[in-house]
């Protein structure tokens, strides 16, 4: 079946500006995750969706982060006011229920902020 | 708080040989979840093979095999029979507790050499 997937592929954008990145899980999948990989920090957690639960969102780094997740299924990780320090892969990745299950990965978005 | 470590940067091994990747953690958790994963320079992230902690059987996935010390918090990778195909950043991670995320070591760039 489908993997996950995740628009756009990259994403060049002016400091200051808002960008929506966006990621559709596997299908039947009601966890989702978001990730950040930088040169700096390495792969960090940013937030996990499971189904109908509230978001852990201890991960995101500042207010200027935030991500929905509609229908338990399609997320949108939004920044605003971008950063060049936001300059990183934003991965995503989905498991069938969260806890102790495989989380696969989508080939993320490159974003780059000038 | 759960940390993994990966002190290898960077290796390089030739083809149709065996090479070893290290990996070392710590969690306070009872029961959690280790897993190798890849990432070849198209940036998907690809699961290589996944350990239950629980299990006293080294997980084995064809030319990958762990090796798993528990009380050492020690979990190696080992790649056979070494390709091509094989060269890519591989990081080893940790999952356990309530929140699900993955923690990531800062990953192993292995060469395969022809």
């Amino acid at each position: 079946g489908a993997g996950v997937s995740q628009s756009p592929s990259n994403k060049v954008t002016e400091k200051g500006k808002d960008v929506e990145l966006r990621c559709d899980p596997i299908s039947g999948h009601t966890a989702l995750y978001w990730y950040r990989q930088s040169l700096g920090q390495g792969l960090e957690f940013l937030i996990y969706f499971q189904g109908n639960s509230a978001p852990d969102k201890s991960g995101l780094p500042s207010d200027r982060f935030s991500a929905e997740r509609t229908g338990g299924s399609v997320s949108t990780l939004t920044i605003q006011r971008t950063q060049q320090e936001d300059s990183a892969v934003y991965l995503c990745a989905s498991s069938w229920r969260g806890s102790s299950d495989t989380q696969y990965f989508g080939p993320g978005t490159r974003l780059t902020v000038l | 708080a759960q940390t993994v470590t990966q002190s290898q940067p960077e290796m390089s091994v030739q083809e149709a040989e065996t090479v070893t990747l290290s990996c070392t953690y710590d969690t306070s958790e009872s029961n959690y979840y280790l897993f190798w994963y890849k990432q070849p320079p198209s940036r998907q992230m690809i699961l290589v093979i996944r350990q239950e902690a629980y299990k006293q059987q080294n997980a084995t996935e064809n030319r990958f095999s762990v090796n798993f010390q528990k009380a050492a918090k020690s979990f190696s990778l080992k790649i056979s029979d070494s390709q091509l195909g094989d060269t890519a950043m591989y990081f080893c991670a940790s999952e356990g507790g309530a929140t699900n995320k993955l923690i990531f070591g800062t990953g192993t760039l292995l060469a395969v050499q022809p």
